[in-house]
Formats: C-alpha cells, sequence, structure tokens
C-alpha cells in the first residue's frame, strides 16, 4: 500500500531533549516536506526536501533541522525542543515540486508533539 | 505574497443539507488548487484538485468545487451532507510557476459539523 509513514505518532518530552520524528514513503517520491498544524492557523512549512542531499527552509524552519540521506526518508529534528514547538507534525511527499498535474502531496497521519 | 482565505472557521450543516465552504485565494496567476478533509486523529487526505483542465472539479464522498477566476474562489459544495463529512476541511494552493518550491500554502481550516 502506497503511504507515508510517521513515528512516533504522539510524544511528551521535556524542554531541551533532543528528539527526531521520523518520516518514510514508499511511493519513491521526489519531494518531501515537513508541515505543522496549529489551531487558527492551518499547516505552515518547516523544511522541504527536492531529492536527496538537497532541503531548504520553509516557512517556519527555526528550531528545527532535517536531513534526506535516502530517497524514502526524511527525518525532523528538534536539538532543543521548547514549548513553542508543542504542534501537529505532518510529513507530506509527492512526485516531484513541479509539473503540470498539479502534484498532490501525499500526507502521513501526524505526530502530536507535546513540551513540557 | 499569494495566501489563501477560508471564510468561517465553523460551519454547521443538518444531515441531507447542502454543504458549502468557502475558499478564496490571492494570486495574479491561477495556481493550482486543493481541498483536502482530515478526519479526527488522522492525516489530511486529498479530496479534489484544480489543475486548469477543467473550472468544475469533482472529487471523492459527492464533493465538488468550481474554480472562478474572477472571484478568485474555489468554493466546496456537496448537494447533500451525511453525518460522515463532519471534518476539518483544509482549502490549499501551488504557485504554477516553475521557480516555486513545492510549497502548499493552506487556508486556516473550516470544522464541518452535520446534525442530524
Amino acid at each position: 500500500e502506497a503511504q507515508v509513514t510517521q513515528n512516533p505518532r504522539y510524544l511528551i518530552t521535556v524542554t531541551g531533549k533532543k528528539l527526531t520524528v521520523t518520516c518514510s514513503q514508499n511511493m519513491n517520491h521526489e519531494y518531501m516536506s515537513w508541515y505543522r498544524q496549529d489551531p487558527g492557523l492551518g499547516l505552515r512549512q518547516i523544511y522541504y526536501s527536492m531529492n536527496v542531499e538537497v532541503t531548504d527552509k520553509g516557512d517556519v524552519p527555526e528550531g528545527y533541522k532535517v536531513s534526506r540521506k535516502e530517497k524514502r526518508n526524511f527525518p525532523l529534528i528538534l536539538e532543543s525542543p521548547s514549548p513553542n514547538q508543542t504542534s501537529l507534525y505532518f510529513c507530506a511527499s509527492s512526485l516531484s515540486s513541479s509539473g503540470s498535474n498539479g502534484n498532490e502531496q501525499f500526507f502521513g497521519p501526524g505526530t502530536r508533539l507535546t513540551v513540557l | 505574497a499569494q495566501s489563501v482565505t477560508q471564510l468561517g472557521s465553523h460551519v454547521s450543516v443538518s444531515e441531507g443539507a447542502l454543504v458549502l465552504l468557502r475558499c478564496n485565494y490571492s494570486s495574479s496567476v491561477p495556481p493550482y488548487l486543493f481541498w483536502y478533509v482530515q478526519y479526527p486523529n488522522q492525516g489530511l487526505q486529498l479530496l479534489l484538485k484544480y489543475t486548469s483542465a477543467a473550472t468544475l472539479v469533482k472529487g471523492i464522498n459527492g464533493f465538488e468545487a468550481e474554480f472562478k477566476k474572477s472571484e478568485t474562489s474555489f468554493h466546496l459544495t456537496k448537494p447533500s451532507a451525511h453525518m460522515s463529512d463532519a471534518a476539518e476541511y483544509f482549502c490549499a494552493v501551488r504557485p504554477s510557476f516553475s521557480s516555486n518550491t513545492g510549497k502548499l500554502i493552506f487556508g486556516q481550516g473550516t470544522t464541518l459539523q452535520v446534525k442530524p
């Protein structure tokens, strides 16, 4: 089954304790992205990756890191989490970043992170 | 900068009634447009997309949306609401120009409540 998976689904942690949220897709997609969802703000892009070893900042990158060593994986790293990073995080992937068919993004199930 | 506005953070309809969720975008060039649905504790699922092929787009679960360039709108409709339609709905745009980053720009979301 074609899908985007994220782990963990739920995480409660404390300020300053490094954590990684994994994201994996099995569709051989070139493009991957991380979003955070906050009430009243919709989803905002954190980082994206056009392909292996190609990553760039989105709209709200502060406090986050990413890497893209393999095509299927795109982990999100919080080196020193803070309470304002408490949010619902989604990983997404699409065939590419452009294309005339719109290239819809496929979303993972989400990771609910609470930073105390 | 491109933006998306969803009018009404909460919409309540009776079962069997018409569903109308409003979305307006700002763009000088018609972008790609999407409607996603998010059921409780789940990721985002694509309902439908506009890619300039036809202005009236039919999606899954009986939903459809009409692209109106003159009004910069892409409202989502369904003739008869079902209890299972209760969810949060997001309108999103992706710029169609070639230099875009693939980012989706989301509206704030509209929660649809369906009353028996």
